[in-house]
C-alpha cells in the first residue's frame, strides 16, 4: 500500500495548456516536498509546504498543501516543453521520520 | 561544482564483479542517503547516514555495502549483484529531515 498516491500517473498535454497533478495520503504529514526529475537526472527540489492550506508560487507553478496536511496539488499554468519531467511528491510524518516518495506523475508537454 | 556529485554516471558490470559507486556533497549537510529508482517503482530508500553513522538500513541485501568515511562522502560497494539490481542509484544529502538534494545518479546495468 502506497502511503503517498499521485495522480494522474501519466499526462500528455499541448504547450500552453494548464494542468493540475495531485498527491494524496490518508496520513498527516509535517511537511511535503515537490521534486521534478528529468530523464537520466536526479530529482530537483521545487518547493516545501509545511502549513495546512499554504499556497506557494514558483513562476508558473502553484503548490497547495491541504488544510488537513494530508494532500497537496501542483498547478502549472501555460505549460511549456521545459516542464516535461517526472513530478514527485515526498513527505515526512514528523521532522524525525524518513522521507517517503510517491510514485510520481510523468508529464509530457508537446510543442 | 554542483552540490552533490555522483560517479560514475554509468556502470555496466557482470554478476561476479565488484564495483563501487561514489557520492560527494559540497553543501555541508549532516545526512546522506542512497536511493534506488527502478522503472515503474517509487524511489526506494536504501541507507541513511547521519554524522557518518548509519541510522537506516531498509532491509537491503548484503550484496550492497555502504560506507561513509566522513559527512561529505558516501560509497556504495557492489558485489555479486543480480540483473534485477539494474537501476538508477541516487545519492542525496540533507540538513536534518525533509528537503533532499540529489546527485545526478549512477545508472547501473548488471549483465
Amino acid at each position: 500500500t502506497q502511503l503517498l498516491e499521485q495522480s494522474p500517473q501519466f499526462l500528455s498535454i499541448q504547450e500552453g495548456e494548464n494542468l493540475t497533478v495531485y498527491c494524496n495520503s490518508s496520513s498527516v504529514f509535517s511537511s511535503l516536498q515537490w521534486y521534478r526529475q528529468e530523464p537520466g537526472e536526479g530529482p530537483v527540489l521545487l518547493v516545501t509546504v509545511v502549513t495546512g492550506g499554504e499556497v506557494k508560487k514558483l513562476k508558473r507553478l502553484t503548490f497547495q498543501f491541504g488544510d488537513a496536511r494530508k494532500d497537496s496539488s501542483l498547478h502549472i499554468t501555460a505549460a511549456q516543453p521545459g516542464d516535461t519531467g517526472l513530478y514527485l511528491c515526498a513527505g515526512a510524518k514528523t521532522s524525525y521520520d524518513k522521507v517517503i516518495f510517491g510514485p510520481g506523475t510523468s508529464l509530457s508537454v508537446i510543442p | 561544482e554542483t552540490g552533490v556529485t555522483q560517479t560514475p554516471r554509468h556502470l555496466v558490470m557482470g554478476m561476479t564483479n565488484k564495483k563501487s559507486l561514489k557520492c560527494e556533497q559540497h553543501l555541508g549537510h549532516n545526512a546522506m542517503y542512497w536511493y534506488k529508482q527502478s522503472a515503474k517503482k517509487p524511489l526506494e530508500l536504501m541507507f541513511v547516514y547521519n554524522f557518518k553513522e548509519q541510522t537506516e538500513n531498509n532491509s537491503v541485501p548484503s550484496r550492497f555495502s555502504p560506507e561513509c568515511p566522513n559527512s561529505s562522502h558516501l560509497f556504495l560497494h557492489l558485489h555479486t549483484l543480480q540483473p534485477e539490481d539494474s537501476a538508477l542509484y541516487l545519492c542525496a544529502s540533507s540538513q536534518g529531515a525533509g528537503e533532499l538534494f540529489f546527485g545526478e545518479g549512477s545508472r547501473l546495468t548488471v549483465l
